[in-house]
Order: structure tokens, then C-alpha cells, then sequence
């Protein structure tokens, strides 16, 4: 069964500073991996996917993961944290079954201090 | 396209009362799944469809809830009869199930509160 644990429910960076967010996953099988972002009161966007092609994703807003197999890890980085960052992130895990449902993490909202 | 449409944006209901969501996904999309957000719980799967065929609903909390999908252009989730704890946003998202899998499009939610 697949599964995703999101380390950090709350992270707080300076404007500036350099975003980690935290994302491992469990899959039996090579998964497809997902960040979405929500900002307040709407639905969940999507920030990038990996889907078996490079390891190194590249996302909106200048959002970017990578993938390492052997930490089963999808952490998600920004170099410089920009005000308009603040949001909750979402990790995900999808398997090629069910039409490929998807299991998210429990959410990192990310503060953006000035 | 004009991305998922969910309406009611919000809804309040008194304990009991009916309540019905709706989704419209996007054109060509050929799965459809409802999940329910909250604080406690996160996001939840409650039901998916594929094709409009309802193919995994062991999501769905208990026999208040139902779901259809009568076309591929339309669903709904009903509540009947609602309860308190039943206050969350439900989300609606459709997909394409060709590899590769390129994600989820979500709709902007339905904010419900049962007073």
C-alpha cells in the first residue's frame, strides 16, 4: 500500500531564504509522485509531478524536487522564499492502479516572514 | 476549459436537512474523485468513478453518503441527513487515465456547514 509522511505540519522561512519541505514516500511499485499547493479557501493546484523521466522536477514559481529512490524522498525546494509563497503544500503519491488514485500527505503550511 | 466547477461554493444546513454537491469535470476526463478536507482528517478519498461507473467507494463515511455520476459530464454527492461532523470542504477532482499520469485538476471546493 502506498502511503506519504509530510515531516513538519508548519515551516517558517524569511523572505529570501531557502524553502525544504519534507516529503517521504511508500509505494510497492515505481510511483508517481506529486506537490500540490493550496492557498487559502481554494482547491489544490499543482506544483510538479514526477513521473519516472528526471529525477530533478522543475515546478511553478520556481518550485523544484527531486526524487531519490533510495531515501524514498520527494523533498520540495525553493531557493528564495518570495511573501506571496505562504500556502499549504501537499505531498502525493499515486500507483498506476485505480486510475491511479492518489494519496496525499497531511499538509506543510509554509509561513513567509518579511 | 473552463477547469472543475463545483457549486455550491458554500453551503450552511441545519442538522438533518439534505444536502447535494456538484461537480461538473473537465471535457475528456475520464475519472472523476470526490474528497473531503478537514483539520482533523485531511484530505480524504471518499469516491471515485471512471467512465461515470462508480469503481471504488469504500471512502465513503457511511450510508448517508451517496454518490452518481449520471453522464460524463456531471456528479453529485449527497448527504441525507447531514450532521455536524459532516462540516468540511469536499472537493471534486477529474483526471485522465492514460500513462503517463500527469495529475489531478481540483475544483475550488463546497464549504458546508451543518448548524
Amino acid at each position: 500500500a502506498q502511503s506519504v509522511t509530510q515531516l513538519g505540519s508548519h515551516v517558517s522561512v524569511s523572505e529570501g531564504a531557502l524553502v525544504l519541505l519534507r516529503c517521504n514516500y511508500s509505494s510497492s511499485v515505481p510511483p508517481y509522485l506529486f506537490w500540490y499547493v493550496q492557498y487559502p479557501n481554494q482547491g489544490l493546484q499543482l506544483l510538479l509531478k514526477y513521473t519516472s523521466a528526471a529525477t530533478l522536477v522543475k515546478g511553478i514559481n520556481g518550485f523544484e524536487a527531486e526524487f531519490k529512490k533510495s531515501e524514498t524522498s520527494f523533498h520540495l525546494t525553493k531557493p528564495s522564499a518570495h511573501m506571496s509563497d505562504a500556502a499549504e503544500y501537499f505531498c502525493a503519491v499515486s500507483e498506476g492502479t485505480g486510475g491511479f488514485k492518489t494519496i496525499f500527505g497531511a499538509g506543510t503550511r509554509l509561513f513567509v516572514k518579511a | 476549459d473552463a477547469g472543475v466547477i463545483q457549486s455550491p461554493r458554500h453551503e450552511v444546513t441545519e442538522m438533518g436537512q439534505e444536502v447535494t454537491l456538484r461537480c461538473k469535470p473537465i471535457s475528456g476526463h475520464d475519472y472523476l474523485f470526490w474528497y473531503r478536507q478537514t483539520m482533523m482528517r485531511g484530505l480524504e478519498l471518499l469516491i471515485y468513478f471512471n467512465n461515470n461507473v462508480p469503481i471504488d467507494d469504500s471512502g465513503m463515511p457511511e450510508d448517508r453518503f451517496s454518490a452518481k455520476m449520471p453522464n460524463a459530464s456531471f456528479s453529485t454527492l449527497k448527504i441525507q441527513p447531514s450532521e455536524p461532523r459532516d462540516s468540511a470542504v469536499y472537493f471534486c477532482a477529474s483526471s485522465l487515465g492514460d500513462r503517463p499520469f500527469y495529475g489531478y485538476t481540483f475544483g475550488s471546493g463546497t464549504r458546508l456547514t451543518v448548524v
